[in-house]
């Protein structure tokens, strides 16, 4: 599976569209860009994936470059309830998915 | 519907103890998963479950056995339990087929002494 490298923290005002970049350079063709969430010691959530157009869903939006090399994950009207890890993960949509989870970015929305 | 539920959600252990932690589903799910997490560090998966009666390793599976009771239950079983043990214990399950997420429960708190 393909590794991924986010910035380990962001901050974002309450309200302000939150923008999360990932880089996922050594993406294969069948790979999807997965991101989940965590906040604060719960299980994992998932917010949205994408293979290569762009993606909208109630929670985020999914903007994957035309070579998807990188894609960035974007909350509109941020909330202080979106302060959380967030998890850019690549891999294949096929089967049993063993989610491969690194660091994250720790994203805090400040009032 | 409960989604995925986990028992107990806390537990201490004095080493070489066993335990097992218990997984269930309650969304027709075939896969199912666990993962440790340890402080400050992402998720690792332990073992999956692709479908019933069948399992597999996943990157950190020494020390831990694990049963697919069932379609709906996956049990996570540590025989003599050590302080390396210590983390958080989530289990998720996934339906199968294309473009399927995962779903994690609220995860078991093991603290080994």
């Amino acid at each position: 599976d393909a590794k991924t490298t986010q910035p380990p923290s962001m901050d974002c005002a309450e309200g302000r569209a939150a923008n999360l970049p990932c880089n996922h350079s050594t993406i294969s063709g069948n790979e999807y860009v997965y991101w989940y969430r965590q906040i604060h010691s719960q299980g994992p959530q998932y917010i949205i994936h994408g293979l290569k157009n762009n993606e909208t869903n109630e929670m985020a939006s999914l903007i994957i470059t035309e070579d998807r090399k990188s894609s960035t994950l974007i909350l509109p009207h941020a909330t202080l309830r979106d302060t959380a890890v967030y998890y850019c993960i690549v891999r294949v949509a096929l089967g049993a998915q063993k989610l491969v989870f690194g660091q994250g970015t720790r994203l805090t929305i400040n009032p | 519907n409960a989604g995925v539920t986990q028992t107990p959600k806390f537990q201490v252990l004095k080493t070489g103890q066993s335990m097992t932690l218990q997984c269930a589903q309650d969304m027709n799910h075939n896969s199912m998963y666990w993962y440790r997490q340890d402080p400050g560090m992402g998720l690792r998966l332990i073992y999956y479950s692709a479908s019933e009666g069948t399992t597999d390793k996943g990157e950190v599976p020494n020390g831990y056995n694990v049963s697919r009771l069932n379609k709906r239950e996956f049990s996570l079983r540590l025989e003599s339990a050590a302080p390396s043990q210590t983390s958080v214990y989530f289990c998720a399950s996934q339906r199968g087929g294309l473009k399927e997420t995962q779903y994690f429960g609220p995860g078991t708190r093991l603290l080994v002494l």
